[in-house]
């Protein structure tokens, strides 16, 4: 089956400029999770929503990134006035159901450059 | 709060040879404890993971035993290929954080023949 897919796989912005970065996850799943990946560090938690909602946002840098998931599947990840400090991958995951011992399936994430 | 040390990388070792990639974690609780992979332009991918103290993930022929009085969850292979060269990252989930992985920094290994 399909895995965790996400849409753009680059994008390359202007500092100032609004972006949306979109996550498919593997059908089913329940639990969502969006991380940021800089070079040479290991991924690193945004976001995580079990169905529509948010149940754990404590990762978000600050009130610029926004995340929306407003059907249970499909999640976008949102960035405003975006920053050369916001270039990474970001990566999203999925799961069923949601416990510590689940594994999360990863797509290929996004590379976003800031320019 | 939470936290993974990795060793640094990177590891160089010819084909054949033992790995060892050290693991030790900070965490309230009990964790579990997972070993990801990321291969060359893939993405990371789930290679073993131990649930509570004492137990043993394998795959692929890689081990590693979740050691709760050392904090350590170290990874171990007998005999490398070439085909094992990516970035290993370790991480956990606690107790409290519900599914939050929070991952090391990744150790490179490149194998060679």
């Amino acid at each position: 089956g399909a895995g965790v897919s996400q849409t753009p796989s680059n994008k390359v912005t202007e500092k100032g400029k609004y972006v949306e970065l979109r996550c498919d996850p593997i059908s089913g799943h329940t639990a969502l999770y969006w991380y940021r990946q800089s070079l040479g560090q290991g991924p690193e938690f945004l976001i995580y929503f079990q169905g529509t909602g948010a149940a754990d946002d404590s990762g978000l840098p600050n009130d610029r990134f926004f995340a929306v998931r407003p059907e249970g599947s499909v999640s976008t990840l949102k960035i405003q006035r975006t920053e050369r400090g916001d270039s990474a991958v970001y990566l999203c995951a999925s799961s069923s159901p949601p416990n510590r011992g689940d594994t999360q399936y990863f797509g290929p994430g996004t590379r976003l450059t800031v320019l | 709060g939470d936290s993974v040390t990795q060793m640094e990388g990177p590891v160089t070792l010819s084909e054949e040879a033992f790995l060892t990639i050290n693991c030790t974690y900070t965490a309230t609780g009990y964790p579990s404890l997972f070993w990801y992979v990321q291969y060359p332009g893939e993405g990371l991918q789930l290679l073993l993971k131990a649930t509570k103290a004492d137990d043993k993930g394998s795959n692929k022929g890689f081990e590693a035993t979740y050691r709760k009085e050392t904090t350590s969850f170290h990874l171990e292979k007998g005999s490398v290929q070439v085909s094992d060269s990516a970035v290993y990252f370790c991480a956990l989930i606690n107790t409290g954080t519900a599914s939050k992985l929070t991952f090391g920094t990744g150790t490179r290994l490149q194998v060679t023949l």
